[in-house]
């Protein structure tokens, strides 16, 4: 049961272009979504999140949207950079009922790699 | 302020042998998530920790147990390893415990291999 889905395993963009990432959800009661980034031997390091209460979120080059009626966000870079190459993972959280002891639930992953 | 770090970095097992992984959360945090990542997938829940009480957990079978401490630093036990098991195990630790929507940090994961 796979709630949240990253249905492109990869992504290859040129440097200066902009890069969409995209993650599709089933689950309903997901409020909070999240992006991380991971790089080789290194642990996922958190980029950008959004609340469901928002269609929009930006952090500089960063820009995530969310599309609550199709249950659907991206995270859009631009301009993309040769060291934004990494494994992007979008994660959800539920506080439905105040009883969410804040578990992420990950995509698989898309591996975005930028070419100078 | 420290960030989480995880020790061991790498680990070999014997099939059927036990593995203790630990995690030293950040500066201010009380609350420690465990998450096994294999080869090619996203993170998968195991389960978490606030104030010393295991706080929720997802799919995984009791051989998977843990502990928080009272500096909130933590371990992850692993009875009677599987081949299946082999994955890269990474910490979080975060604030709020049950009212969580802050972002958890990452440590940078224990490597374990069970042969």
């Amino acid at each position: 049961d796979q709630q949240v889905k990253q249905n492109s395993p990869s992504l290859s963009v040129q440097e200066g272009r902009i890069s969409i990432l995209n993650c599709d959800y089933t689950n309903s009661m997901f409020d909070y979504f999240l992006w991380y980034k991971k790089y080789p031997a290194e642990g996922p390091t958190f980029l950008i999140s959004i609340s469901s209460i928002k269609d929009k979120n930006e952090d500089g080059r960063f820009t995530v949207f969310l599309n609550k009626s199709a249950k659907h966000l991206s995270l859009h870079i631009v301009p993309s950079q040769p060291g934004d190459s990494a494994v992007y993972f979008c994660a959800a959280s539920s506080n439905a009922g105040g009883t969410s002891y804040g578990k992420l639930t990950f995509g698989q992953g898309t591996i975005l790699t930028v070419h100078p | 302020e420290t960030g989480v770090t995880q020790s061991p970095t790498h680990l070999i097992k014997t099939r059927g042998q036990q593995v203790t992984l630990r995690c030293s959360s950040q500066s201010g945090h009380n609350t420690v998530s465990w998450y096994q990542q294999a080869l090619g997938q996203g993170p998968q829940f195991i389960f978490q920790y606030y104030r010393e009480e295991e706080n929720g957990r997802g799919n995984f079978p009791p051989r998977f147990s843990g502990l928080q401490f009272p500096n909130y630093s933590s371990e992850l036990n692993v009875n009677a390893l599987e081949l299946d098991d082999s994955a890269l195990y990474l910490c979080a630790s975060s604030f709020g415990g049950r009212a969580l929507n802050t972002e958890a940090f990452f440590g940078q994961g224990t490597r374990l291999t069970v042969v």
